[in-house]
């Protein structure tokens, strides 16, 4: 069936570092999205991409989808405390039914 | 605006029993997904409700099983609970029905403990 892999599993970043975490898809997808959870809440919705080579801004936060809609990536541009969580990506898949298959996640600390 | 509202936060059961886990959607939205996420996991899709009917679901047993109301609440029921039930189960609203591209706005899940 249909995977969504996330790299790295954790990530420890000085306050001021980037950070990057890669999601790979086995089957193409029709988009891709991002979610934030922290440490004892609920996911929160950050970003969909949906087109090929789709490349979305926010703040300090930049995604990019593949060209082949099989993977995707977030970078976060000098890291701040507020960063902490885990980062989920989610594929929604071609068929016209409403599962989405998260990643692992990504779990970043940020030291101050 | 009304958010996701789940009950109860959490609950405690023995290896056999049954379980009703509820969900309120966002004021809006029209479609109901429910998640299982495991200690440290991403959250795995169980089903989608849509319509009052089940549209979607995942590599879950049929003692997994749900229903959603006219007013797109729903609920999760879970038969003959196993320990490997233990788990934060999510509930997501989501405002256009039917298929995978929706953005997702999750409660803050009901922890289940079975014992």
């Amino acid at each position: 069936g249909q995977q969504v892999m996330q790299i790295p599993q954790y990530q420890h970043v000085q306050e001021g570092e980037d950070f990057t975490t890669y999601c790979n898809s086995s089957t193409t997808l029709s988009n891709i999205q991002w979610y934030k959870q922290r440490p004892g809440g609920h996911p929160v919705f950050l970003i969909q991409l949906v087109k090929s080579g789709e490349v979305k801004k926010q703040k300090r936060l930049t995604f990019q989808f593949g060209e082949a809609k099989k993977n995707s990536s977030l970078h976060i541009t000098a890291t701040q405390t507020t960063d902490v969580g885990t980062y989920f990506c989610a594929g929604g898949g071609s068929s016209n039914t409403g599962k989405l298959i998260f990643g692992q996640g990504t779990t970043l600390q940020v030291k101050p | 605006e009304t958010g996701v509202t789940q009950s109860p936060t959490h609950l405690i059961k023995t290896r056999g029993q049954q379980v009703t886990l509820r969900c309120s959607s966002q004021s809006g939205h029209n479609t109901v997904s429910w998640y299982q996420q495991a200690l440290g996991q991403g959250p795995q899709f169980i089903f989608q409700y849509y319509r009052e009917e089940e549209n979607g679901r995942g590599n879950f047993p049929p003692r997994f099983s749900g229903l959603q109301f006219p007013n797109y609440s729903s609920e999760l029921n879970v038969n003959a609970l196993e320990l490997d039930d233990s788990a934060l189960y999510l509930c997501a609203s989501s405002p256009f029905g039917g298929s995978g591209n929706s953005p997702l706005h999750f409660g803050n899940g009901t922890r289940l403990t079975v014992t």
